[in-house]
């Protein structure tokens, strides 16, 4: 009965890789979003989909691609990957683009080596 | 752009100590306003919002009130326990796209 859930956990990966980190709800809800805690426990929005459409798009890397084939999933997927990648993502869900409580994930914490 | 800045820590208290958090922000609109906490190892949960001025948003025994005027929403507890230790995080939301900008995070440490 999981709510928002991402795969993997733990991600330890070489540079120039490339890897994907996937992201489920089971709420209903109808925005998700990806977010980046850097090292220094700092919280940054990369991107967000409302029923499947791109609604933000911060000034992210063209090597991060999300991709959202239904509204309960949205994926991350990350090009040829550097040691700056490194860091812990979240996605997060909420039940529209309105001010809505978003609810978070567990986190995947990738490593690039 | 919207900002939050909220007191770096590492905040360490003794248990059944008063804490206070404080954040103040900065945005063009009238966002809603959040406290989430992290606990070790674990994600985001949220655990208070407010959503229009002078709003008071209350959980587990943390409070915080949406003050317009000194643009705050400082997070209280009276009386802390071990458990509370985790990092806790202060952030707003505009309703265009309802992206949550965050604070810095602070880490709080209750010792025994």
């Amino acid at each position: 009965d999981t709510a928002v859930s991402q795969t993997p956990k733990y991600l330890v990966t070489q540079m120039g890789n490339d890897k994907s980190i996937k992201c489920e709800q089971n709420l209903g809800h109808d925005t998700m979003y990806w977010y980046k805690q850097d090292s220094k426990k700092f919280l940054k929005i990369m991107f967000s989909y409302n029923n499947k459409e791109l609604i933000i798009n911060e000034t992210v890397p063209n090597r991060f691609s999300p991709k959202s084939p239904d509204k309960a999933h949205l994926n991350l997927h990350i090009n040829s990957l550097e040691l700056g990648d490194s860091a812990v993502y979240f996605c997060a869900s909420s039940w529209s683009v309105s001010t809505d409580t978003q609810y978070f994930g567990p986190g995947t914490r990738l490593t690039v080596l | 752009g919207d900002s939050v800045t909220q007191m770096e820590g590492p905040v360490t208290l003794s248990e059944e100590a008063f804490l206070t958090i404080n954040c103040t922000y900065t945005a063009t609109g009238y966002p809603s306003l959040f406290w989430y906490v992290q606990y070790p190892g674990e994600g985001l949960q949220l655990l208070l919002k407010a959503t229009k001025a002078d709003d008071k948003g209350s959980n587990k025994g943390f409070e915080a009130t949406y003050r317009k005027e000194t643009t705050s929403f400082h997070l209280e507890k009276g009386s802390v326990q071990v458990s509370d230790s985790a990092v806790y995080f202060c952030a707003l939301s505009e309703a265009a796209g309802n992206k949550l900008t965050f604070g810095g995070g602070t880490r709080v440490l209750v010792k025994p």
